[in-house]
């Protein structure tokens, strides 16, 4: 259980033009999805947390005009890099969350979006 | 504050001897503590999770973490190394009562023939 999809696995976009990645909680309703960004042998860098029916809480430095995140159902969460540049390539990768029995805190992880910008 | 530190950022062992991947934590409460593994150009993989019960925990792959008050650490284990094992290993602290995750600047293994 608690499998977490992402769509696309890779894109390739010319700069300028905006891209949107799909991030699915598959067999959950998602209360809270993250979006973290992944440079090349590097941690994972939180960008934002979006709660289903709010505005996204974005992370400092992320500018939030840039990196569209939409949490239209508890199941879908939608992150859109708009007029992208090749400083935009990168890794990434979304995760869901629901609250678990016993009130523990846990994230499934997407399997990532490869975004190149030539 | 809540902190994670990998002491090591690349780790080389010889195939079948043991692995050791170090992790200290900072938390003001009692934390969840989680490993995860990421082959290249992969996803996030969970190996195991703290979440205050037993201190010793055991996870997928082999792989176990002792839970150290103490020593504030939560250092990942495997008796035997096999060369599937050569990854990213990311040990990672949960803001106590939060969903959120603070990641550690990770563990690159390597796994020698």
């Amino acid at each position: 259980g608690a499998v977490v999809s992402q769509h696309p696995s890779r894109v390739i976009c010319k700069s300028g033009t905006s891209v949107k990645i799909e991030c699915r909680s598959l067999d959950f309703q998602a209360t809270t999805m993250f979006w973290y960004r992944q440079f090349p042998k590097q941690s994972l860098m939180l960008m934002a947390t979006s709660n289903e029916g709010s505005k996204a809480t974005y992370e400092q430095g992320v500018e939030k005009d840039k990196f569209l995140i939409n949490h239209a159902s508890l199941t879908l969460s939608t992150l859109t890099v708009t007029s992208a540049h090749p400083e935009d390539s990168s890794f990434y990768i979304c995760s869901a969350t629901y609250k678990e029995v016993g009130g523990q805190y846990e994230q499934y992880f997407g399997p990532g979006t490869r975004l190149t910008v030539t | 504050a809540q902190s994670v530190t990998q002491l090591d950022s690349h780790v080389s062992v010889s195939e079948g001897t043991p692995v050791l991947l170090r992790c200290n934590y900072s938390s003001s409460y009692s934390p969840s503590l989680f490993w995860y593994v990421q082959h290249p150009n992969k996803g996030l993989q969970l190996l195991l999770k703290y979440t205050s019960a037993a201190t010793l925990v055991k996870g997928i792959n082999g792989f176990e973490a002792e839970f150290k008050k103490s020593e504030t650490s939560f250092h990942l284990t495997k008796p035997s190394a096999h060369m599937s094992d050569a990854a990213e290993y990311f040990c990672v602290v949960s803001l106590s009562g939060t969903y959120k995750y603070i990641f550690g600047t990770g563990t690159r293994l390597k796994v020698l023939a």
